[in-house]
């Protein structure tokens, strides 16, 4: 089945630090993936929409010159997560699926856990 | 787009039969109703998708009454690898919106 990986699982780094999350699809392509954020006991928030080859899309309260995505080809998007603060610790997930123009269910990466000392 | 509404938690016992029923009243006529699985620190897992009646699967059954305003779950015989968070969502053009889901707790 249709596989999304994302790299790196786990980074701990220091305040004002960038960090540059990774989302491909392994086995198929995608004009457009989605990032979520996840805080501890809380549900998924859709942060944006990733378009390969143009702006991403983001959702209403997300700050896009905070989170930067680029989707530079149909198998990778990324997400960076610029000068890096405490508040922005979390987990950040990846979705994509094989037929953007059909009903299929998306594929989500195994997440990346981000902390920020 | 529609709004879902699950309870927040359940316990069971091993070996039991699991419905998790969830409302989408004001679900759109080309919406789809999809159930995913979520492990702690791991992405949402595939379940089971719906638009009408019936749909069975190996690990799920999803149940959707006529006027669709609601979905149930059903997990035959839970183990207590079962134990995780199950989200419902109602999507269309791909865009997904997680509700509150419902944390599932299956006991020995």
């Amino acid at each position: 089945g249709a596989v999304v990986s994302q790299h790196p699982s786990w980074v701990i780094c220091k305040s004002g630090t960038s960090v540059k999350i990774e989302c491909r699809s392994l086995d198929f392509q995608a004009t457009t993936m989605f990032w979520y954020r996840q805080f501890p006991k809380q549900s998924l928030m859709l942060m944006a929409t990733s378009n390969e080859g143009s702006k991403a899309t983001y959702e209403q309260g997300v700050e896009k010159d905070k989170f930067l995505i680029n989707h530079a080809s149909l198998t990778l998007s990324t997400l960076t997560v610029t000068s890096a603060h405490p508040e922005d610790s979390s987990f950040y997930i990846c979705s994509a699926n094989e037929d953007e123009d059909s009903v299929q269910p998306q594929h989500f990466g195994d997440g990346t856990r981000l902390s920020i000392l | 787009l529609a709004k879902t509404t699950q309870p927040i938690s359940m316990d069971s016992y091993e070996g039991q039969e699991v419905n998790i029923t969830c409302s989408h009243n004001n679900i759109a006529t080309n919406d789809y109703i999809t159930w995913y699985q979520q492990f702690p620190s791991q992405g949402p897992r595939f379940i089971i998708q719906g638009y009408k009646t019936k749909v069975t699967n190996e690990v799920a059954s999803l149940f959707i009454p006529a006027d669709r305003k609601s979905s149930t779950l059903s997990l035959p015989r839970v183990s207590l690898s079962d134990t995780a968070v199950y989200y419902c969502l109602i999507y269309n053009f791909n865009k997904f919106y997680f509700g509150s889901g419902t944390k599932l707790n299956v006991k020995p």
